[in-house]
């Protein structure tokens, strides 16, 4: 499976929007992005996934670049239950996952 | 219940004891994974059952962990002689698909947090 690169930490005001970037430049055809988060103390939390069209769900955005290549989580409006480190995975169905280090998210009051 | 249930939440052996860690997953779902989080690190996979078939076990670190889910639904992780190296959270996650992307939709468990003396 692709490796993803993910920036260690970045923050964000609390009502911007949170836009977290992820590198996948080794995908393969058939790997999906996924995201999931996990909030201090608690398991790791599905967030979306995608194959090449951009998705939306209740809690974010996934936009994936025309190539693949590289991806972007979209919280519209940050919360500060938003604070969490978010994983960036790439793989192909019915693989098992493998958590790399994350982006630690940090909203400001 | 609604989620994957884990017990206990918290477990203090001494080095030496056998350990059990148990998992009951959401009702229906077939695959279950166990993974371990050391602190300040990312999940790390140990274990895979679909329905009560281990299909995976290449994360296991050492042959005093085993894991076993005999009627495909309640899991155990066993961990005997436990060492401190062995302190961490152990996270269990179930998904209702075992084919396809919806079989990486995974609910976690809150984990159960092991303390090695």
């Amino acid at each position: 499976d692709a490796k993803t690169t993910q920036p260690p930490s970045m923050d964000c005001a609390e009502g911007r929007a949170a836009n977290l970037p992820c590198n996948h430049s080794t995908i393969s055809g058939n790997e999906y992005v996924y995201w999931y988060r996990q909030i201090h103390s608690q398991g790791p939390q599905y967030i979306i996934h995608g194959l090449k069209n951009n998705e939306t769900n209740e809690m974010a955005s996934l936009i994936i670049t025309e190539d693949r290549k590289s991806s972007t989580l979209i919280l519209p409006h940050a919360t500060l239950r938003d604070t969490a480190v978010y994983y960036c995975i790439t793989l192909s169905s019915a693989s098992k996952i493998i958590f790399g280090s994350g982006t630690r998210l940090s909203i400001r009051p | 219940g609604a989620g994957v249930s884990q017990s206990p939440r918290y477990k203090v052996a001494k080095r030496g004891q056998d350990v059990a860690l148990r998992c009951d997953p959401i009702s229906g779902h077939v695959s279950l994974f166990w993974y371990q989080q050391a602190l300040g690190q990312g999940p790390e996979f140990l274990t895979y059952f679909q329905n009560e078939a281990q299909l995976d076990k290449s994360g296991l670190p050492s042959d005093r962990f085993f894991a076993e889910r005999p009627e495909g639904s309640v899991s155990t992780l066993k961990i005997q002689r436990t060492q401190q190296e062995d302190s961490a959270v152990y996270l269990c996650a179930s998904s209702f698909r075992d084919r396809g992307a919806g079989a990486n939709v995974l609910t976690f468990g809150a984990g159960s947090r092991l303390t090695v003396l």
